[in-house]
């Protein structure tokens, strides 16, 4: 079956330190793969997009990779401040559609 | 420029009953998405409208429709509620582009349902 698995528990993590997430798949063949920020109560907030043929995609601090032979991306946040705290979502397109499927959120806490 | 608007914020009804969501998309964008994200769990898609068609469709039963208008809105209807229909409503706009791709998505802040 298709899953997108994010690791469901919280990951605490000391302010100035890296945060990486984790998103799997299987079954999936997608084209695109996109990490998104969401804050109690709001709607999901697009952060970054990588397409299959590249391997790693920056912005500011933020920084992905997308890897589809171990079919894995890492999502990461380079000296993490209080404010980054909330759930981030991995998404992907279902390949031959054009609906985005969703993982269910890793929740980080960045503590000061 | 205006992002994603969604209404009401909040709704409650009772089991049985019919409720309607609204959306209104970013501008320049011309596909609406919707999705239901029940707590602790990542947003679940339900279907996606573009040129007033219903173009995808999720794994939601048929009481779950919709409907997109000239100008891009979209209502999202449930019919029949159930206590399980509770859940925060998700719409989120984009453009259509070629070969399948979709910009990213641009979500509003939902409708929080509570079905009594």
């Amino acid at each position: 079956s298709q899953k997108i698995e994010q690791n469901s528990e919280a990951l605490n993590i000391q302010e100035g330190k890296t945060a990486t997430l984790t998103c799997n798949y299987t079954n999936y063949s997608p084209a695109y793969l996109q990490w998104y920020r969401q804050d109690p109560g709001r709607g999901p907030v697009f952060l970054l997009l990588i397409r299959e043929n590249e391997k790693e995609k920056r912005k500011e601090r933020l920084k992905v990779t997308f890897d589809t032979t171990l079919k894995q991306s890492l999502f990461h946040i380079t000296a993490s401040q209080p404010a980054d705290s909330a759930t981030y979502l991995c998404a992907l397109d279902a390949s031959g559609t054009y609906k985005y499927i969703f993982g269910t959120g890793t929740r980080l806490k960045v503590l000061a | 420029d205006a992002g994603v608007t969604q209404s009401p914020t909040h709704l409650i009804k009772t089991r049985g009953q019919q409720v309607t969501l609204r959306c209104s998309p970013k501008s320049g964008h011309d596909t609406v998405s919707w999705y239901q994200q029940a707590l602790g769990q990542g947003p679940q898609f339900i279907f996606q409208y573009y040129e007033e068609e219903e173009r995808q469709r999720g794994n939601f039963p048929d009481r779950f429709s919709g409907h997109q208008f000239p100008n891009y809105s979209s209502e999202l209807n449930v019919n029949a509620l159930l206590l399980g229909d509770s859940a925060l409503y998700l719409c989120a706009s984009s453009r259509t582009g070629p070969s399948s791709y979709n910009s990213p998505l641009h979500f509003g802040n939902g409708t929080r349902l509570t079905v009594t």
